[in-house]
């Protein structure tokens, strides 16, 4: 079956600029997960969704970002006045408890310039 | 707050011999441990992964062991080969359904 897609796969932007990525996971997957990753670096844990409420919301690192999850499928990660300390690639996951086996997108990776 | 640490940052084998990468969490409540292969620009990828209620889980050249415990986790690569090189990350999944994942290990497989 189809994995989990994102969109857009890049996306360069100007400083200051609102920009809304896109997560589908799984069919059926209930858990929905977005992460960070810098160049060379781990995978920087941001938000998490059971269904459409997001439970933890503690690795958001600042006011300017937000996430949403509609009808308990496609999520929207939202960064508003972007800086060029946002550049990185953000992955969503997708799972099933309780397997919790964890399914990557692709990424999109993000360049603000 | 929940923590995962990962040891070595690289680690260079030679090809045909193993490869040991170990993690620690402090997370007593964590019940999963999956671990990821990265390639250079691809998404991580599950290799293996071990629930609390096991202490080994074997697939062909590699193996989890789980100490809960002492609360570590090693994978282990037999016969490496080339292909084996990529980033590794450990993670582990918290009773707050919260993954921390640690700081991954570059693995590079010498022919």
């Amino acid at each position: 079956g189809a994995g989990v897609s994102q969109s857009p796969s890049n996306k360069v932007t100007e400083k200051g600029k609102d920009v809304e990525l896109r997560c589908d996971p799984i069919s059926g997957h209930t858990a929905l997960y977005w992460y960070r990753q810098s160049l060379g670096q781990g995978l920087e844990f941001l938000i998490y969704f059971q269904g459409n409420s997001a439970p933890d919301k503690s690795g958001l690192p600042s006011d300017r970002f937000s996430a949403e999850r509609t009808g308990g499928s496609v999520s929207t990660l939202t960064i508003q006045r972007t800086q060029q300390e946002d550049s990185a690639v953000y992955l969503c996951a997708s799972s099933f408890p309780p397997t919790y086996e964890q399914y990557f997108g692709p990424g999109t990776r993000l360049t603000v310039t | 707050g929940e923590n995962v640490e990962q040891h070595p940052s690289t680690l260079s084998v030679q090809e045909g011999d193993s490869a040991v990468i170990k993690c620690t969490y402090s997370d007593s409540a964590s019940n999963y441990f999956p671990w990821y292969k990265q390639e250079l620009g691809k998404r991580p990828q599950l290799i293996i992964d071990i629930r609390s209620n096991v202490g080994e889980k074997k697939d062909q050249r590699i193996a989890v062991t789980l100490n809960k415990t002492a609360k570590h986790f090693s994978l282990h690569i037999t016969e490496t080969q080339p292909e084996d090189s990529a980033v590794y990350f450990c993670a582990a999944l918290g009773g707050t359904y919260k993954y921390i994942f640690g700081t991954g290990t570059r693995l590079k497989v010498l022919a």
